[in-house]
């Protein structure tokens, strides 16, 4: 089993809808990170979380440290968000996970 | 404020062949990694280095070298390269480890 798993692996929504992207991880962290990567694109940081919740913008991310589980949501979708997103997390190492494909289509 | 710049781009190598992917960040950042990328794969971390003169391996080390002689430049070497390196590779740097990650915008390499 690996120690950073994403749900779902592809996801196709339409332009306004709300996202939610998951990520469940088994190992013990100081924090957790989602990215983002366009196609053909570079990777950028979109939050560092070790509790709680973040918002930034149209993007929300989440986390319960007992339940190791994060979720990243996208409110009023549009195709620009079209991407992957990538759950990264903090332990001994860093791990991350195989990555989400989102779609977002118009 | 360049960022992470990582160079080059796009190269095409042939087996056996040994080239230097260079990475330089300009945040005076301590900790910087290497990472490839491989379809259906999440990131796998090569190199590390968590300062100058300090670097050590991460999950997939084998057929790569790294030194980092300053704190600005982390050079990732492929010594005999073989078709099993074809990837896409990705350098980042944070302030620490743990901390806010900052990735080049990666370099896509094929290996005859």
């Amino acid at each position: 089993k690996n120690e950073v798993e994403q749900s779902p692996q592809n996801l196709t929504a339409q332009e306004g809808e709300f996202i939610t992207i998951n990520c469940s991880y088994s190992v013990g962290i100081s924090a957790l990170h989602w990215l983002q990567q366009h196609p053909g694109g570079g990777i950028v940081s979109l939050f560092m979380l070790s509790s709680g919740k973040k918002k930034h913008g149209r993007l929300i991310a989440t986390i319960n440290i007992q339940e190791k589980h994060s979720s990243l949501h996208i409110t009023a979708s549009h195709p620009r968000d079209s991407a992957v997103y990538i759950c990264a997390v903090y332990g001994n190492k860093l791990v991350f996970g195989a990555g989400t494909i989102l779609r977002v289509k118009s | 404020n360049a960022g992470v710049t990582q160079t080059p781009k796009f190269q095409v190598l042939k087996t056996g062949q040994s080239m230097t992917l260079q990475c330089a960040q300009d945040m005076n950042h301590e900790y910087m990694s290497w990472y490839r990328q491989d379809p259906g794969m999440g990131l796998r971390l090569i190199h590390y280095s968590v300062g100058a003169g300090i670097t050590d391996q991460g999950e997939v080390p084998n057929g790569y070298n790294v030194s980092r002689s300053t704190t600005e430049d982390f050079p990732l070497r492929l010594l005999s390269a073989a078709p099993s390196q074809t990837s896409v590779y990705f350098c980042a740097s944070s302030y620490e480890y743990g901390g806010e990650l900052f990735f080049g915008e990666g370099s896509r390499l094929t290996v005859l």
